[in-house]
């Protein structure tokens, strides 16, 4: 099945240091998501894109639909341990609804 | 709230075998949407219901199915298994009105392990 290319693949930081990371396609979207998902449950929403362009924040995450409508990157700052987990972007296409393509996931963890 | 529940979390069947889960949408969500979870496809999207009827298919055998009641509750069932077939099984839910979709919300799974 299709999925979308993700980077990094897995990060290692020191609790306090900010973190980016980026998806990108082939194909344009109409709508950018971004999911966290801890062992054992099921992905939980953290920030919806909707315009090309625009720039969301949700406490220290930040996320940014890019402008050729492709890619989509998601800024964590001051990160804390509780951050740990795996952070999936989907993309969906026009007219497509809830039928989203997921990226590959990023590994986060933090050390204390 | 109630979020979007799953059950049961946790299955073991045998290949041949088939096998029925079920999914509660938030309540007022009418959408209701199946993904598969494995390490190596990562998530993959297996059908959307909506008002009962299915809106959106993805690329899976005809093995895999679904349903939608009039309480927007959904099942989705897996005849004749295979050990591929063992990942983790998501609902997720929506609010559609119109135009608008909400972005999906999701249930923490339910574990399939097919021996």
């Amino acid at each position: 099945g299709q999925q979308l290319n993700q980077s990094p693949q897995s990060m290692f930081i020191q609790e306090g240091e900010d973190v980016s990371m980026n998806c990108t396609s082939s194909s344009i979207f109409n709508t950018w998501l971004w999911y966290k998902q801890d062992p054992g449950e099921g992905p939980v929403l953290l920030i919806a894109l909707y315009k090309a362009g625009e720039l969301t924040s949700n406490g220290r995450l930040t996320a940014q639909f890019g402008i050729t409508r492709k890619d989509s990157f998601l800024n964590i700052s001051a990160s804390i341990p509780s951050d740990v987990g795996i952070y999936f972007c989907a993309g969906q296409l026009f007219g497509a609804t809830n039928k989203l393509i997921f990226g590959t996931g990023t590994l986060l963890a933090v050390q204390p | 709230k109630a979020g979007v529940t799953q059950t049961p979390r946790y299955l073991i069947k045998t290949r041949g075998q088939q096998v029925t889960l079920s999914c509660s949408p938030i309540s007022g969500h009418r959408s209701v949407s199946w993904y598969q979870q494995t390490p190596g496809q990562g998530l993959q999207f297996l059908f959307e219901y909506f008002s009962e009827t299915q809106r959106n298919k993805g690329n899976f055998p005809g093995r895999f199915s679904g349903r939608q009641f009039s309480n927007s509750r959904s099942e989705m069932n897996v005849s004749t298994l295979e050990l591929g077939d063992s990942a983790l099984y998501l609902c997720a839910s929506s609010f559609r009105d119109g135009s608008y979709n909400s972005p999906l919300h999701f249930g923490n799974g339910t574990r399939l392990t097919v021996t």
